[in-house]
């Protein structure tokens, strides 16, 4: 199976800060990655697929790249509704793999 | 409006057996890979399974295989997930989640809590 590992685990930010994270695969997986964000007690939403697509709907502000092995998620200017947990996945094989999250916090 | 809405969750001993269910609306369901991810309580997403569009093709996590089984009825607009022999490390939050096939999960449910404990 393939291991997704992100980092840092915790961040803790403030408002208008720019924010960063990193997604690891064990193997090469393409651009087959997803970024997922989830609020407490809400369902994941998808932020950006393909490593780099912006999901319809969701703010510029969210940007993601990356192939291979080494991808990131940025925020570049972090805004109240954006305090939450993110998640990496990746689609290029079987099973399907996330990685543990990394939570937004407010600093 | 796009929805997903699952059912079928609750409270069951070890060993036992749930139906989850997950209906869709606002979408041509037949079109659309659908999956089951699953949460437990303050943990990550660790995902299940994963149905083709005709149901020809079904993916299941290793920890499930042989006790879970995915299917779909495209005529109800419904995707299921049998559950069986239940363990008390199944227990989470289910979401059924519609997959546009190299894209990612672009639309979720609010879950379904299953609980196993005696």
């Amino acid at each position: 199976d393939i291991q997704m590992t992100q980092s840092p685990s915790t961040l803790s930010a403030s408002v208008g800060d720019r924010v960063t994270i990193t997604c690891r695969a064990s193997q090469s997986i393409s651009s087959w990655l997803a970024w997922y964000q989830q609020r407490p007690g809400k369902a994941p939403k998808l932020l950006i697929y393909k490593a780099s697509g912006l999901e319809s709907g969701v703010p510029s502000r969210f940007s993601g790249s990356g192939s291979g092995t080494e991808f990131t998620l940025t925020i570049s200017s972090l805004q109240p509704d954006d305090f939450a947990t993110y998640y990496c996945q990746q689609y290029n094989s079987y099973p399907w793999t996330f990685g543990q999250g990394t939570k937004v916090e407010i600093k | 409006e796009v929805q997903l809405v699952e059912s079928g969750g609750g409270l069951v001993q070890p060993g036992g057996s749930l139906r989850l269910s997950c209906a869709a609306s606002g979408f041509t369901f037949s079109s659309y890979w659908m999956n089951w991810v699953r949460q437990a309580p303050r943990k990550g997403l660790e995902w299940v399974a994963n149905i083709k569009q005709d149901g020809s093709e079904k993916y299941y996590v290793d920890s499930v295989k042989g006790r879970f089984t995915i299917s779909r009825d495209n005529a109800k607009n419904s995707l299921y997930l049998q559950v069986n022999s239940l363990r008390a490390e199944d227990t989470a939050i289910y979401y059924c989640a519609r997959e546009f096939r190299g894209y990612g999960m672009d639309v979720w449910g609010q879950g379904t809590t299953v609980t196993v404990s005696s």
